[in-house]
């Protein structure tokens, strides 16, 4: 099955500063690349996805970039806010056709903004 | 628009026990999945609901169990709970079965303490 590596587990940046969040994936069938954002003690929030038919996507400060060939996709977020501070984390799947449906998740990268 | 609605947010449980959490789909959404959260962990698919079966399943014993209703909400059993049951309980949501490719939201989850 999928198997999704996230890194780092923890980064801790200044205000202002841009962070960046990598993962890995195992699976070259997976398609769809979702981010959540997880706040203490709430569910994860859908903050960007990408499609394998796309190198890049982009939301204001926050930015997706996938490397299909290398199995890995990255999170940028730009001009770091202390309200960004929350755990990340990364998915795969195969999505539109494909037989598995389900999300494989990273193990979280918790982000601090320091003001 | 209402999102996604789990109860309840917060129960204690003694080992052994059964446990039932409840999950209501964004409106127009008709798939349900669960996921399992540990804690500093990233989420585990344990199953998906569509009309009313059960479409996937995720490597998680035949004690836990669920359930579609008519009108797309949900439920997830747990028999014979273990200290390990302890978790975070996500539902999730989405239009259109396990094929459909559309965007999957996640509803604050039910904390579920085993002890």
């Amino acid at each position: 099955g999928e198997n999704v590596e996230q890194h780092p587990s923890t980064l801790s940046v200044q205000e202002g500063d841009s962070a960046v969040i990598k993962c890995t994936y195992s699976d070259s069938a997976s398609n769809y690349f979702p981010w959540y954002k997880q706040e203490l003690g709430k569910g994860p929030q859908l903050i960007i996805d990408i499609r394998s038919n796309v190198g890049e996507k982009k939301d204001q400060r926050i930015a997706v970039t996938l490397n299909k060939t290398a199995k890995h996709f990255s999170l940028h977020i730009t001009e770091t806010q202390p309200e960004d501070s929350a755990v990340y984390f990364c998915a795969a799947s195969q999505r539109g056709g494909g037989s598995n449906y389900k999300l494989t998740f990273g193990k979280g990268t918790l982000l601090t903004v320091n003001p | 628009d209402a999102g996604v609605t789990q109860s309840p947010t917060h129960l204690i449980k003694t080992r052994g026990q059964q446990v039932t959490l409840r999950c209501s789909p964004k409106s127009g959404h008709d798939t349900v999945s669960w996921y399992q959260q540990a804690l500093g962990q990233g989420p585990q698919f344990i199953f998906q609901y569509y009309e009313e079966e059960e479409r996937q399943r995720g490597n998680f014993p035949d004690r836990f169990s669920g359930h579609q209703f008519p009108n797309y909400s949900s439920e997830l059993n747990v028999n014979a709970l273990l200290l390990g049951d302890s978790a975070l309980y996500l539902c999730a949501s989405s239009l259109g079965g396990p094929l459909s490719g559309n965007t999957i939201y996640f509803g604050e989850g039910s904390w579920l303490t085993v002890v």
